[in-house]
């Protein structure tokens, strides 16, 4: 089945910082998401961006579908950005989302 | 707030138990996912059900079952409980997508935490 990859696997950053965080995956989708996993443990939708650029507030999202990346930026990161970032492609075709390992940000004050 | 509700929030229940955690889509969607989020396997699909029946099955183990009702909410039962089902469930629902068209955005509930001792 489909590969994805998520990298880095840890990511620690001061308040204020940039970070991008990256999502390979292993063969050609039709769909991508983007997770955050709060740490109470709640998934939120960040963004459904199978090709191109999307912008929403600090975070955008840009994805290469040809090339089988996507790319997840976070600008003047808050503290309130901490937890992990999970990036999920649809399996040969179906509806059922594969998920990467995730990102573990940690913004400190 | 997704929209997609979950009951319980936490569960507490000892090996060899039955439970059922129960999930209400948003309004309007037909598919629901099973999802468990376990520390070593990650988040890994279960199942699916479209407006009633099973459309995909994942790596659900044969102790569970789920099954969506005509209202269109979900109920997945676990049987004979181990410790290595102590996990977060999850479900999620989607619209109808366009035939032969993307999937649709699957939309998170906040999760049952299952802990079985």
């Amino acid at each position: 089945g489909i590969q994805v990859e998520q990298s880095p696997p840890d990511l620690i950053l001061q308040e204020g910082a940039n970070s991008t965080l990256r999502c390979n995956f292993s063969d050609s989708v039709n769909n991508l998401q983007w997770f955050h996993q709060n740490p109470w443990g709640q998934l939120i939708n960040l963004f459904y961006i199978p090709s191109g650029t999307k912008q929403n507030g600090r975070l955008s999202a840009t994805t290469v579908a040809t090339e089988r990346y996507s790319l997840l930026y976070i600008s003047s990161s808050q503290t309130t950005d901490s937890g992990v970032y999970f990036c999920a492609v649809p399996q040969g075709g179906s509806e059922k989302l594969v998920f990467g390992k995730g990102t573990k940000l940690t913004v400190n004050p | 707030d997704s929209g997609v509700t979950q009951t319980p929030k936490h569960l507490i229940t000892a090996t060899g138990q039955r439970v059922t955690l129960r999930c209400s889509p948003r309004s309007g969607d037909l598919s629901v996912y099973w999802y468990q989020q376990s520390l070593d396997q990650g988040l890994q699909f279960l199942i699916q059900y479209y407006n009633g029946e099973e459309r995909a099955k994942g790596n659900i183990l044969e102790r569970f079952s789920a099954q969506q009702f005509p209202d269109l909410h979900s109920e997945l039962n676990l049987s004979s409980l181990e410790l290595g089902d102590s996990a977060l469930y999850f479900c999620a629902s989607s619209a109808l997508g366009l035939a032969g068209g993307p999937p649709d955005t699957q939309y998170f509930g906040p999760g049952t935490r299952l802990t079985v001792l």
